[in-house]
């Protein structure tokens, strides 16, 4: 499986963006790239995900470079409850839209300051 | 909606018994996933199960660990004669097919004393 890389943590003032890099070269064409959270004591939460295109929802934004090699998720305003593991996975899909299940890595620490 | 429900969320077990996660996936979700996370660890695969299949079990260690996901009732992992080193957060998700997004439950954090 393709793999990512992310900063091992990052900080951000509250009521801020927060522009969460991930590096994914090794991506292949039928790559979905996801990304889940993990608060403390908590399970992971899902956040967003998308093939080639940016992706809006109502927790994040996701930019995917036109290389598809990097994206960014975007929180437009941080809040002190944001602060998690943030995790960038690449799900590898097959032709007949099956997929292998999650492979996490160590994620980015976000720290969100008041 | 309910979400994907893990009980119990907390299991104390003495070295040697037997500890049994349950996980209820989301309604129409038939597709259950098992992850463990280690402390200061990252989370695994450990085991995908749909309705009375097991699909992968490349992350389940070969002895003691056994899942199940019957017709009925919740999907079970099962840790026989628990040791120290099962002390983890178990996490159970679900997806309603495969390929589809997949959702976590809280998880059960097991301790063996």
């Amino acid at each position: 499986d393709a793999k990512t890389t992310q900063p091992n943590s990052m900080e951000s003032n509250e009521e801020e963006p927060v522009h969460l890099p991930c590096n994914h070269s090794t991506i292949s064409g039928t790559d979905y790239i996801h990304w889940y959270r993990q608060l403390p004591s908590q399970g992971p939460e899902y956040v967003i995900h998308g093939l080639t295109s940016n992706v809006n929802n109502r927790m994040a934004s996701l930019a995917i470079a036109e290389d598809r090699k990097s994206s960014t998720l975007i929180l437009h305003r941080a809040t002190l409850r944001d602060a998690a593991v943030y995790y960038c996975i690449l799900r590898v899909y097959g032709s007949s839209g099956s997929a292998r299940q999650l492979t996490f890595g160590s994620g980015t620490q976000l720290t969100v300051l008041p | 909606n309910a979400g994907v429900m893990q009980n119990p969320r907390h299991l104390v077990r003495r070295r040697g018994q037997e500890a049994r996660l349950r996980c209820s996936p989301m309604k129409g979700h038939s597709h259950v996933y098992w992850y463990r996370q280690l402390p200061e660890e990252g989370l695994k695969f450990m085991v995908y199960l749909q309705k009375e299949n097991i699909i992968d079990e490349s992350g389940m260690p070969k002895e003691r660990f056994s899942a199940e996901f019957p017709k009925e009732g919740p999907s079970i992992l099962r840790i026989q004669q628990v040791v120290r080193g099962d002390s983890a957060a178990y996490f159970c998700a679900s997806s309603p097919s495969q390929g589809n997004t997949i959702y976590f439950g809280e998880g059960s954090w097991l301790t063996v004393v």
